[in-house]
């Protein structure tokens, strides 16, 4: 596709609850982070996928958080049991390689709402 | 890990004037430092980079300097335009992989 696509692009759900989100990055990407970003505040790195290698989850919050991706393509960020505080925009991006100096380009994120 | 500070969080500009943001980082392995804009509701996009082998950078009315000895770098704005008016972010990669951003800094270019 033609940007970073992410679904869905809101979600509302009860404290409790499992929600899975999805991120489809620009084709021929290599590398693909999540950011979590709550109401005014800036981005929080939360996880890094380069390619077949293991991914970096130094930014997860805690082990209610986990992601997935398989070779070059689609990945999915599942937050289990949700919390309240878990409300945020959650951002995905990607480039073309996991160098520390390639441009990473964003999606238009997934609104997550916990009740 | 990286820190990255942002000053200010806010700013307010009459149109025409020049505005400028500026961010401080931690890790001297950092060699590449984008700048990114947020209107409401909208994806972060990026607008320039720079990277550390250069001391600036200037694209039209934005231009990015970098001193890497006192470890900060600034985002230019000339000529600023009601449409200019967004959250700014700076951002720094460590010696990790990941981006670290400043936490923001809301323009108003005021008409």
């Amino acid at each position: 596709g033609a940007g970073v696509s992410q679904s869905p692009s809101n979600k509302v759900t009860e404290k409790g609850k499992d929600v899975e989100l999805r991120c489809d990055p620009i084709s021929g990407h290599t590398a693909l982070y999540w950011y979590r970003q709550r109401l005014g505040q800036g981005l929080e790195f939360l996880i890094y996928f380069q390619g077949n290698s293991a991914p970096d989850k130094s930014g997860l919050p805690s082990d209610r958080f986990s992601a997935e991706r398989t070779g070059e393509s689609v990945s999915t960020l599942t937050i289990q049991r949700t919390q309240q505080e878990d409300s945020a925009v959650y951002l995905c991006a990607s480039s073309t390689l996991g160098y520390r100096n390639q441009p990473q380009h964003f999606g238009d994120g997934t609104r997550l709402s916990i009740l | 890990g990286e820190n990255v500070e942002q000053h200010p969080s806010t700013l307010s500009v009459q149109e025409g004037d020049s505005a400028v943001i500026k961010c401080t980082y931690s890790d001297s392995a950092s060699n590449y430092f984008p700048w990114y804009k947020q209107e409401l509701g909208k994806r972060p996009q990026l607008i320039i980079d720079i990277r550390s082998n250069v001391g600036e950078k200037k694209d039209q009315r934005i231009a990015v300097t970098l001193n890497k000895t006192a470890k900060h770098f600034s985002l230019h704005i000339t000529e600023t335009q009601p449409e200019d008016s967004a959250v700014y972010f700076c951002a720094a990669t460590g010696s990790a992989r990941q981006l670290t951003f400043g936490s923001g800094t809301q323009l108003t270019v005021l008409p």
